[in-house]
């Protein structure tokens, strides 16, 4: 399997509900990034959680990181319709403390919100 | 919008064409990006540019060849592609190279088909 794996692939929800992706990795990291994804358009990034950190928030976006499990989720609070898109998680791996220099992308997880 | 523009947004081009992608931003960022995306995928990284310097190449076939010709700009010049090679091609800029934490800014992407 891959570094960045996400689960589930794919998920659909009711406007309000709360929508939660999981990420998992394999190797150590300096940080752990989420984007989004529209159809055909470019990434928007949403959040960066170091490593040495637990939780960070952003408005409806809530990020946990768990670094002995290597495993990361996104929840996204009281969703809307335009919360639908692609999620993908993304880690830069590094060795000894230094960063590899390299952003490695998870599979996924295509959200879709029905109004 | 994105503050990372992309030109064009479509390419067809046959096996025996020449052509060239481009990116442009203006934020100031040192680090730049060429990323590769097939559909229903996540993104692959091909190139790093840091400080104008290339400093990073995934094992990228030499049909592909980027160039940056300053620190605002960044091209990939494509020759006698292969039609495996459609894809959407991201490009991205970072105020400085991953091991900073420094988020990516992602453009829209040019759409490529070869044929």
């Amino acid at each position: 399997s891959q570094q960045g794996e996400e689960d589930p692939q794919a998920l659909s929800i009711q406007e309000g509900e709360n929508a939660t992706m999981n990420c998992s990795y394999k190797t150590s990291i300096n940080n752990l990034q989420w984007y989004r994804q529209n159809s055909g358009r470019g990434l928007v990034h949403l959040i960066l959680i170091r490593s040495n950190e637990r939780e960070k928030h952003s408005g409806r976006l809530r990020v946990t990181l768990d670094t002995s499990k290597k495993s990361s989720s996104l929840l996204i609070t009281a969703s809307r319709a335009a919360d639908t898109a692609s999620y993908f998680c993304a880690t830069d791996e590094s060795a000894g403390g230094t960063s590899y220099g390299k952003l490695t992308f998870g599979q996924g997880t295509i959200l879709t919100v029905h109004p | 919008d994105t503050e990372v523009t992309q030109t064009p947004k479509h390419l067809v081009m046959g096996m025996t064409n020449k052509k060239s992608l481009k990116c442009e931003q203006h934020m100031g960022h040192r680090a730049m990006y060429w990323y590769k995306q097939k559909a229903k995928k996540p993104p692959e990284l091909m190139f790093v540019y840091s400080y104008e310097k290339l400093s990073i190449n995934e094992s990228v076939p030499s049909r592909f060849s980027p160039e940056c010709p300053n620190s605002s700009l960044l091209n990939l010049h494509l020759h006698a592609l292969q039609p495996e090679d459609s894809a959407l091609y991201l490009c991205a800029s970072s105020q400085d190279t991953y091991g900073n934490n420094s988020p990516l800014h992602f453009g829209n992407g040019t759409r490529l088909t070869v044929t």
